[in-house]
């Protein structure tokens, strides 16, 4: 059964312009989250999905955006970069609502910004 | 305000010993979740342990166990046997049960401790 997967792994850009990040969950799972992992700060709730609504968000400004797609896959926009955004963005799966549910995660997409 | 504290930021142990991280949580809940949960220099995140907060249990996997104290609001981790593949940032997570539209699918992460292993 293949996992979580997010692309690009890797993905540079410069302060102003916009970053796409995409995500595929397990399949079955309808629930996708996003989340920041800059360093030194753990990781931060981004953003939940699940049947296409986003379901709740955790405090970013609104450059941070997404969606889900009807195949459950999704992605994440940053608009307008800024250098703090430097971060590894990390996507996780799950069957409807984490905690009774596991969340399983991807490898990450590594967004720098110049 | 911060939910989980992890107060090691790195541990140290040989192959074969014993190492315990420490994690405590703040919340009024009674019913929530914990994982514990580890990511490699591969960056993927590998869920290592859950405890639901209604069992006085605690859960165990294989070398990997916890000693969750509900009262003191405590959730610690303890790998035995430590491997040189057990090397990694270690996160514990806190979600609560009962749903609110502001903890809705918010899994709440410490800060996390990186567990070195040395043979």
């Amino acid at each position: 059964e293949a996992g979580v997967t997010q692309s690009p792994t890797h993905l540079i850009k410069t302060r102003g312009q916009q970053a796409t990040l995409r995500c595929s969950p397990i399949s079955g799972h309808t629930s996708v989250y996003w989340y920041q992992q800059a360093l030194g700060l753990g990781l931060q709730f981004l953003l939940w999905y699940d049947e296409g609504e986003e379901r709740n968000r955790g405090n970013f400004p609104p450059r941070f955006s997404g969606r889900q797609f009807p195949n459950y896959s999704s992605e994440l926009n940053v608009n307008a970069l800024e250098l703090e955004d430097s971060a590894l963005y990390l996507c996780a799966s799950s069957l409807f609502l984490v905690g009774a549910n596991v969340l399983t995660f991807g490898a990450g997409s590594r967004l720098t910004v110049l | 305000a911060q939910t989980v504290t992890q107060s090691q930021p790195e541990m140290s142990v040989q192959e074969a010993e014993t190492v315990t991280l420490s994690c405590t949580y703040d919340t009024s809940e009674s019913d929530y979740y914990l994982f514990w949960y580890k990511q490699p220099p591969s960056r993927q995140m590998i869920l290592v342990i859950r405890q639901e907060a209604y069992k006085q249990q605690n859960a165990t996997e294989n070398r990997f166990s916890v000693n969750f104290q509900k009262a003191a609001k405590s959730f610690s981790l303890k790998i035995s046997d430590s491997q040189l593949g057990d090397a990694a940032m270690y996160f514990c997570a806190y979600i609560r049960l009962r749903l609110t539209t502001d903890s809705w699918g918010k899994l709440q992460f410490g800060a996390g401790t990186q567990v070195v292993v040395t043979p």
